[in-house]
């Protein structure tokens, strides 16, 4: 079964500051799919970012972009010019191939922006 | 329509009564997932849906917990005999099914809160 890893419970950045959170996965499978979604205070889950494990490419959304190290099984999201408004909990998930698969989530990364 | 809808926002059982969740998947999606989040943040994936077909099941707790999706209807998690540790946030996400797309992206629904007392 895959699992996925996130080191870091809290972190905190300052406002326009650049911030890196950590993720790191498990799994035997060759062609998957990575993603970062952020739950605000209000619990809706927002997809920020995906990578495709077949495309080299890391995948940039605005200030926010991935740094994908597929033979050590990493998949780090970067937030550039940290705004007030990117205070939430960060998850990272994996996704099997096949398009039905259930996503695995890891446990959260809070992220807090000081003004 | 163009969201995953879920109700009721929240809701609030004694412990042994019955909870029923509802999910109305966007309009053309194929694909349900129901996940609960304990208050610890963490995920956990319960079952999956194709239509109305149970396609993955593995992650329900077999006693008390059931599912089913039906035609014209909108999904439904039950919980019969609710525990205090069944409180969490039950989210629900569908996606599409499109010949020759590989990925389906999941879209959440904003979740029902279950609070068991």
């Amino acid at each position: 079964a895959q699992t996925v890893t996130q080191s870091q419970p809290e972190m905190s950045v300052q406002e326009a500051e650049t911030v890196t959170l950590s993720c790191t996965y498990d799994t035997s499978e060759s062609d998957y799919y990575l993603f970062w979604y952020k739950q605000p205070p209000s619990r809706q889950m927002i997809l920020v970012i995906r990578q495709e494990a077949y495309k080299q490419q890391n995948a940039t959304e605005n200030r926010f972009s991935v740094n994908f190290q597929k033979a050590a099984k990493s998949f780090s999201l970067k937030i550039s010019d940290s705004q007030l408004g990117d205070a939430a909990m960060y998850f990272c998930a994996y996704r099997s191939a096949g398009g039905s698969e259930k996503l695995v989530f890891g446990k959260g990364t809070k992220l807090t922006v000081n003004p | 329509g163009e969201e995953v809808a879920q109700t009721p926002k929240h809701l609030v059982r004694g412990e042994g009564q019955k909870a029923k969740l509802y999910c109305a998947p966007i309009k053309g999606h194929s694909y349900v997932f129901w996940y609960q989040q304990v208050l610890k943040n963490e995920f956990k994936f319960l079952i999956s849906f194709q239509n109305e077909n149970v396609f993955d099941e593995t992650g329900m707790p077999k006693e008390r917990f059931s599912a089913k999706c039906l035609p014209n209807s909108p999904c439904s998690l039950e919980i019969q005999a609710t525990k205090l540790e069944d409180s969490a946030v039950y989210f629900c996400a569908s996606s599409q099914s499109l010949p020759g797309v590989v990925d389906y992206e999941q879209y959440f629904g904003p979740g029902t809160r279950l609070t068991v007392t």
